[in-house]
């Protein structure tokens, strides 16, 4: 069974780009989580998605927005780039994102801002 | 609100047990995970407890849960080069997302 699936891996932009994050999850699952990982901040949840609606939401700003498909695949969006966007991001996704279904990640794409 | 904190590095002898310590806040969580990152890829699940549970045995992990005083620990038995990562702890809250300890660098000399 395929794991997760990020794309692309890596990625550089500057300042006041925009960038679209791809994550697959595992097949049969619904739920997709994004995180994003800083040296500063440690993992940070973004937001989860289930069944193409946005179910939860971090402490990110509206710069930050995301989707899901009706095959549960997700993206990520993040506009008006800053330096501090820099960062790993992370997908996880599980099968219906309940406390006893663990949330299995992705290798994650890492973005640079220059 | 929710924390979750763990020891910032262990170093260990090859063949030595490590324990690996966690501590969380958040009384209401029913699951606690343990993950395992190695240098340039994402986070791989180790294993996850129920919060009914004291303790949990998988292979050369054990998991130790102490609800009363929100601590949760993993052990590796005979370690190994290999399991030089960072390991995070996390508490899975009534949202369903994750909250991450800052991980625990665990060096394993030869």
């Amino acid at each position: 069974k395929a794991g997760v699936t990020q794309t692309p891996r890596y990625l550089i932009k500057t300042r006041g780009q925009q960038v679209t994050l791809s994550c697959s999850p595992i097949s049969g699952h619904r739920s997709v989580s994004w995180y994003q990982q800083t040296p500063g901040q440690g993992l940070q949840f973004l937001f989860e998605y289930f069944s193409e609606t946005q179910r939860n939401k971090g402490n990110f700003p509206g710069r930050f927005s995301g989707r899901q498909f009706s095959n549960s695949r997700s993206e990520m969006n993040v506009s008006t780039l800053e330096l501090g966007d820099s960062a790993l991001y992370l997908c996880a996704s599980s099968f219906e994102g309940a406390g006893n279904q663990p949330q299995h990640f992705g290798d994650g794409t890492r973005l640079s801002i220059l | 609100g929710e924390d979750v904190e763990q020891s910032l590095f262990l170093s260990v002898r090859e063949g030595d047990s490590s324990v690996i310590n966690c501590t969380y806040t958040d009384s209401s969580s029913t699951y606690l995970y343990w993950y395992k990152q190695e240098p340039g890829a994402g986070l791989q699940l180790l294993t996850y407890i129920f919060s009914n549970m004291d303790m949990k045995q998988d292979q050369r992990l054990t998991v130790l849960l102490n609800k009363k005083d929100k601590h949760l620990s993993l052990r590796i038995a005979d370690t190994q080069t290999g399991d030089s990562a960072i390991y995070f702890c996390a508490e899975k809250d009534s949202s369903y997302k994750l909250i991450f300890g800052s991980g625990t660098r665990l060096l394993v000399r030869p």
